[in-house]
């Protein structure tokens, strides 16, 4: 089974503030890498789809980048704001399977 | 709307008792997949289907069975539930196994078997 490790845990951040979080995955076989966004009481949803090394995506706010020959991402948040209070969740996908192994998330809470 | 449909959203059965949870996805999507969710661990994937009548193991499969008669259908089936099967399952689709645009979630269901 696939090692994604996600850090760090849970993180408390003023509202206004940016912040930052790490995904790190196997650096060998890589496909593809995921972002999700969970909120609680509902279901994850896709924020990026990574799959080129130095790849840099951008959502209004939130914006992740992809290092896949040290097998790692981040996930920034600029200006946090209330709504973005949720749990954030990376996913590796290996080249030649089928199925995303998922990290166990970084659970981010904004403070107003 | 481009939707995952799961059904029942919460589930309380006792050990034993035969259930089956219905995802059904209106994108045409080709990959539909479950996952389990249980505290600390990660979203970990039950089975997975590539297309129509093609079905695979994923990564903890034991005591659960799926099937693909349907491209739209992917039922998750517990043929006899155990209490260390009590959970939050997703089911989940995208257009490849390789995630595409991304998975997507159906709301969940949270099952609990006493």
């Amino acid at each position: 089974i696939l090692n994604v490790e996600q850090s760090p845990q849970s993180l408390h951040v003023q509202e206004g503030d940016s912040t930052n979080f790490t995904c790190s995955f196997p650096s060998s076989n890589f496909y593809a890498l995921h972002w999700y966004r969970w909120e609680t009481a509902k279901s994850p949803e896709a924020l990026f789809v990574m799959t080129l090394n130095g790849d840099e995506k951008k959502k209004g706010r939130i914006s992740a980048t992809l290092n896949t020959k040290e097998g790692y991402s981040y996930l920034y948040i600029k200006g946090s704001q209330p709504e973005d209070s949720a749990t954030y969740l990376c996913a590796f996908l290996d080249f030649g399977n089928e199925k995303l192994t998922f990290g166990t998330g970084t659970r981010l809470t904004i403070i107003p | 709307e481009a939707q995952v449909t799961q059904n029942p959203r919460y589930l309380i059965t006792v050990t034993g008792k035969k259930l089956t949870v219905t995802c059904s996805q209106n994108m045409n999507h080709e990959y539909m997949s479950w996952y389990r969710q249980d505290p600390g661990l990660g979203l970990r994937q039950i089975y997975y289907s590539m297309n129509v009548e093609v079905t695979d193991k994923g990564d903890v499969p034991e005591g659960y069975k799926v099937s693909r008669k349907e491209k739209r259908n992917f039922p998750l089936i517990l043929e006899s539930p155990s209490p260390n099967q009590t959970s939050l399952y997703f089911c989940a689709s995208s257009f490849l196994g390789t995630g595409g645009d991304g998975y997507t979630f159906g709301s969940g269901t949270r099952l609990t078997v006493v």
